[in-house]
């Protein structure tokens, strides 16, 4: 049973479009983490969500935690071909970070 | 900021042999350090959580003899992948948690890409 289940797995869009990703889990989290990874590169971190209700803003890209703090949202606003890649929610729970499933996004010219 | 290095980033080695990661922090001390398995498209999956001077934490399904952790120091961890099969091959990442409060301590390695032949 995957504790953060994330969703879409895939996502191909063209340049341009909006687009969400979603990130839930029956579970609560003190704090939640979206991560971006390039191909044979670790995952950098983009924001760290604690409050819940709680809504970041990184240029294009909006964070938000649930108000029960069970869920994220990222949307991505116009999406340029350089968002490309895979991205990753994790969830802070007993002092380690688990992961969801991942969502790879391809954004086409 | 916090920076963790891994090393090597690739390597490829025969069936049978071992080979061992290292993971170290920087300029910072990591009381504590994880340790993920990636295949390809897919998510980071936990193996185990070290703490230095204790013995590591596996996560169900992880054989502790196969994966071999060592947190002798608060900088530097060790995963070594003894008699290492092609099943084996795979993106491993290390993870370590010091005190840098901007994203709650977790800073990861490059990853260290294994292939067993």
């Amino acid at each position: 049973t995957q504790l953060l289940e994330q969703s879409p797995q895939f996502l191909s869009i063209q340049e341009g479009e909006n687009l969400t990703v979603y990130c839930n889990s029956s579970s609560v989290f003190s704090s939640l983490q979206w991560y971006r990874q390039e191909p044979g590169e670790g995952p950098v971190l983009l924001v760290t969500v604690v409050t819940g209700g709680e809504v970041k803003k990184l240029k294009r890209l909006t964070f938000q935690f649930g108000d029960a703090r069970k869920d994220s949202s990222l949307h991505i606003t116009a999406a340029q071909t350089g968002d490309t890649g895979l991205y990753l929610c994790a969830g802070d729970q007993g002092g380690k970070l688990i992961f969801g499933q991942g969502t790879e996004l391809s954004v086409k010219p | 900021g916090a920076v963790v290095s891994q090393h090597p980033s690739w390597v490829i080695c025969k069936s049978g042999t071992s080979v061992k990661i290292e993971c170290r922090s920087l300029d910072f001390q990591a009381t504590t350090m994880f340790w993920y398995r990636q295949f390809p498209k897919q998510s980071l999956m936990l193996m185990a959580t070290s703490n230095e001077g204790s013995k590591a934490t596996y996560e169900q399904g992880v054989e502790k003899d196969k994966f071999l952790i060592n947190h002798a120091s608060l900088t530097l961890s060790t995963l070594t992948v003894t008699s290492a099969h092609p099943e084996d091959s795979s993106f491993y990442i290390c993870s370590a948690q010091g005190t840098d409060s901007t994203n709650y301590g977790y800073t990861f390695g490059s990853g260290t890409r294994l292939t067993v032949v």
